[in-house]
């Protein structure tokens, strides 16, 4: 089974422009979550969608974040603009049922 | 109250030594505890999970430890390995919501 996928791995962008992280979940799972992890840090939610609705998007900067999932599959991050406490690894996750949840692999987003 | 709370930051121990890990919560609606296992480069893994209705979860080397008056549980490592080294992460969820808290992390190094 082929885990959840993210592109790209790496990004590094200058404060003040725009960029977009990319997610394929795992075939199947209903809910997709994004996680922002600053280092020394752990993961915070940032959304979560169920299908292509929205469950919980409390602790999104809805200012410079946004965030869509394709026909209940496919999902893209936002940023813009950036800014440099930004600088993290933004990490996607889907779920099968309740309390299970597979990361991916992350893109670390470096903002200079 | 959403806070959950892990110590120590970092930890060194020898190879085929016990490695502990603890956390503390104070929201008494959490009810599922799971632990995540993160290398570097990874996203975080499902380790082991624990309810607070056991005081004890065990799968393989991995022990969860759990103190439901005392709102803390732990992981034990035993006999832990070059392998197991990777940074480690508590979290806790309750039945209600749909937010997993990751608690800050531990950086494990088991020495050769």
């Amino acid at each position: 089974e082929a885990g959840v996928a993210q592109s790209p791995r790496y990004k590094i962008i200058e404060k003040r422009q725009s960029v977009a992280f990319w997610c394929n979940p795992i075939s199947g799972h209903a809910t997709l979550y994004w996680y922002q992890q600053i280092l020394g840090q752990g993961p915070k939610l940032l959304i979560q969608f169920q299908n292509n609705g929205v469950v919980d998007d409390s602790q999104l900067p809805k200012d410079r974040f946004s965030a869509e999932r394709l026909k209940g599959v496919d999902s893209t991050l936002k940023i813009q603009p950036a800014k440099l406490e930004d600088s993290a690894v933004y990490l996607c996750a889907s779920s099968p049922r309740a309390n299970i949840q597979y990361f991916g692999a992350g893109t670390r987003l470096s903002v200079l | 109250q959403q806070q959950v709370k892990q110590s120590p930051q970092s930890l060194i121990v020898q190879k085929g030594g016990i490695s502990i890990i603890n956390c503390a919560y104070e929201n008494t609606a959490f009810d599922y505890f799971p632990w995540y296992q993160q290398f570097p480069g990874k996203g975080p893994a499902l380790l082991i999970a624990i309810r607070p209705d056991v005081s004890e979860k065990k799968e393989g080397r991995f022990t969860i430890s759990f103190n439901k008056s005392a709102k803390q549980f732990s992981l034990h490592i035993m006999d832990s390995q070059p392998g197991d080294s990777a940074t480690y992460f508590c979290a806790a969820k309750d039945t209600g919501g749909f937010k997993t808290i990751f608690g800050a992390g531990t950086r494990l190094f088991v020495k050769a």
